[in-house]
């Protein structure tokens, strides 16, 4: 198994610009979590689906964030538009069930706005 | 509010030493408690899952303790080599609705020197 893929693995873009973020899932898992990390806050939830159905998005800082799941092996995180404060990494992650066997994280996108 | 604080921020030890990363947490009512290992640029990996059930796991040269009425876990690793270096993370759920994900703590950076 390949893992979580997430793509790009670096971005950067100019402040108001859109920006999305993707991520393919382990086949079979039925959880997916988008978080950011960053030196100030760590490593925050930013919204989970289940069964492709967005289950809980508190963690979401602002309505320019929005993200989708449209079937099961694939996500993305859309950023509009972005601000330099949205510099982070930005992880996806899945597991095959609710008492977090097998949680697996992608290598993350370095998300960079001038 | 679940807070997870990791004692110490960082240590440096030589190859072959055994050592203890410490994580404590505010609140004992926790679903499971997971340890988990970050390389630069990489993604988490998980270490180890301990349910609330548990009192510890191994794998390998990793044993991982959880003593819920104090609030705390242990993440003992023997006879450590240069490998080992990263910063590991540990991470509680509470209990009840899944909707509440991980509260992760800061991370203790370790470096084992050759």
């Amino acid at each position: 198994d390949a893992g979580v893929i997430q793509s790009p693995r670096h971005e950067v873009t100019e402040m108001g610009q859109e920006v999305t973020l993707r991520c393919k899932p382990i086949s079979g898992h039925d959880y997916l979590f988008w978080y950011r990390q960053t030196m100030m806050r760590g490593l925050e939830l930013l919204i989970y689906f289940n069964n492709n159905v967005p289950i809980d998005d508190s963690g979401m800082p602002e309505d320019r964030f929005s993200a989708k799941m449209p079937n099961a092996s694939f996500s993305t995180l859309k950023i509009q538009p972005s601000e330099p404060r949205d510099s982070a990494v930005y992880f996806c992650a899945s597991s095959w069930d609710r008492e977090d066997y097998g949680y697996t994280f992608g290598s993350g996108t370095r998300l960079t706005v001038v | 509010k679940q807070e997870v604080t990791q004692i110490p921020a960082a240590l440096s030890v030589p190859e072959g030493e055994n050592l203890v990363l410490n994580c404590s947490f505010t609140d004992s009512a926790i679903y499971n408690l997971q340890w988990f290992r970050q390389d630069p640029g990489k993604g988490l990996t998980s270490l180890l899952l301990i349910q609330s059930s548990q009192r510890e796991q191994t794998s390998g040269r990793l044993n991982a303790s959880l003593d819920k009425s104090s609030g705390r876990s242990t993440l003992y690793i023997a006879a450590s080599q240069p490998g080992d270096s990263a910063t590991y993370l540990c991470a509680v759920r509470p209990p009840g609705n899944y909707g509440q994900n991980f509260v992760f703590g800061p991370g203790t950076r370790l470096s084992v020197l050759p």
